[in-house]
Formats: C-alpha cells, sequence, structure tokens
C-alpha cells in the first residue's frame, strides 16, 4: 500500500529534550514536507526538500532541523523543544515534476507535546 | 497580513444543499491552487487542483480560481454526510513551498 508513515504518532516531553520525529515514503516520491498544524493558524511549512540532500526552508522553521540522506526519510529534528511547538506535526510527499497535480500525500500526524 | 485568508465557519447544512467555500490571498506570484478535505484524526487528502485560472468540475466538486480579485472557491452540489470535514485550500507559486488556509469545518445534516 502507497503511503507516509510517521512515529510516534503521540509524544509527550520535557523542554530542552531532543527529539526526532521520523517520516517514511513508500511511493519513491523526491519532494517531501513537514508541516504543523495549530488551531486558527490552519497549516504552516516547516521545511521541505525536493531530493536527497537538498533542503530548503518553509514558512516557519526556527526551532527545527531536517535531514534527507535517503529518498524515502526524511526526519524532523528538535534540538531543544519548547512548549511553543507542541503541535500536530504532519509529514507529506509527492512526485515532483513540471506537469504533475502537485498532489501531496500526508501521513497520519503525529501529536506533540512539550512541557 | 496571511498570505492566505479562509473563513473557518463552522458551516452546517442540510443534506442535498450547495455548499460554496472560498478563501482570498494576497500573492499575485500564485499559480497552483489546491483544496484539501481532512477527516476528523487523519491527514489531508487532495480534493481539486487548478493551475491558474478558470474553472475544474470533478463530480460533484467544482473548483473556480478568479486571480484577478485574488480569490478561489470551491462549491460541492448535493451535499452528503460523508462530506462533513474540515476544508482547507493550499497555494503555492513554485510548487515547492505551500501556503495553507486555516480551514473551514463543514457539517452536512441528514
Amino acid at each position: 500500500e502507497a503511503q507516509v508513515t510517521q512515529n510516534p504518532r503521540y509524544l509527550i516531553t520535557v523542554t530542552g529534550k531532543k527529539l526526532t520525529v521520523t517520516c517514511s515514503q513508500n511511493m519513491n516520491h523526491e519532494y517531501m514536507s513537514w508541516y504543523r498544524q495549530d488551531p486558527g493558524l490552519g497549516l504552516r511549512q516547516i521545511y521541505y526538500s525536493m531530493n536527497v540532500e537538498v533542503t530548503d526552508k518553509g514558512d516557519v522553521p526556527e526551532g527545527y532541523k531536517v535531514s534527507r540522506k535517503e529518498k524515502r526519510n526524511f526526519p524532523l529534528i528538535l534540538e531543544s523543544p519548547s512548549p511553543n511547538q507542541t503541535s500536530l506535526y504532519f509529514c507529506a510527499s509527492r512526485q515532483y515534476g513540471l506537469a504533475d497535480n502537485n498532489e501531496q500525500f500526508f501521513g497520519p500526524g503525529t501529536r506533540l507535546t512539550v512541557l | 497580513q496571511k498570505e492566505v485568508e479562509q473563513d473557518p465557519g463552522p458551516l452546517s447544512v442540510p443534506e442535498g444543499a450547495i455548499v460554496s467555500l472560498n478563501c482570498t490571498y494576497s500573492n499575485s506570484a500564485f499559480q497552483y491552487f489546491m483544496w484539501y478535505r481532512q477527516y476528523s484524526r487523519k491527514g489531508p487528502e487532495l480534493l481539486m487542483y487548478t493551475y491558474s485560472s478558470g474553472n475544474k468540475e470533478d463530480g460533484r466538486f467544482t473548483a473556480q480560481v478568479d486571480k484577478s480579485s485574488k480569490y478561489i472557491s470551491l462549491f460541492i452540489r448535493d451535499s452528503q454526510p460523508s462530506d462533513s470535514a474540515t476544508y482547507l485550500c493550499a497555494m503555492s507559486a513554485t510548487g515547492n513551498q505551500f501556503y495553507f488556509g486555516t480551514g473551514t469545518s463543514l457539517t452536512v445534516i441528514p
């Protein structure tokens, strides 16, 4: 089954404790992206990657890091989480090309709480 | 000013009604326009995609883009209870960086 998977699905942590949220896709997509979703603010893009070793900032990159060492994986790293990073996080992937329909396939989400 | 503005609702309609959802935007460089549907506790799913201006129809759904007014719409005909969800508009200038609206919560009452 074609899908985007995220782990963990739920995480409660404390301020300053480094964490990584993993994202993996099995559709051989070049493009991958991370979003956070907050009430009243909607989905906001954190980082995106157009291919292996190619990443760029989205709208709200502060406090986050990413790496793209393999095509299928795009982990999101919070080096020193703070309570304002409490949010619902989504990973997405899509085929990259001018002729496509820009359809992003989203993972199931990771609910992160930082105390 | 936000890149994309969307009325959060909530919107409640009877089954069979025509639903109109709208977004406005400020960046004239946007050329890719999308509508996503998000069910509770799920990730968004692409519903409609339009490149540049014009209309696109798919079954009960019609997407319209008016670039001169910086305004996009999604119409749902013969709405069904299964259409109850949050609808998100999304836009992009390059196809790499995407901007989403806050979402409109829709409930279709049987």
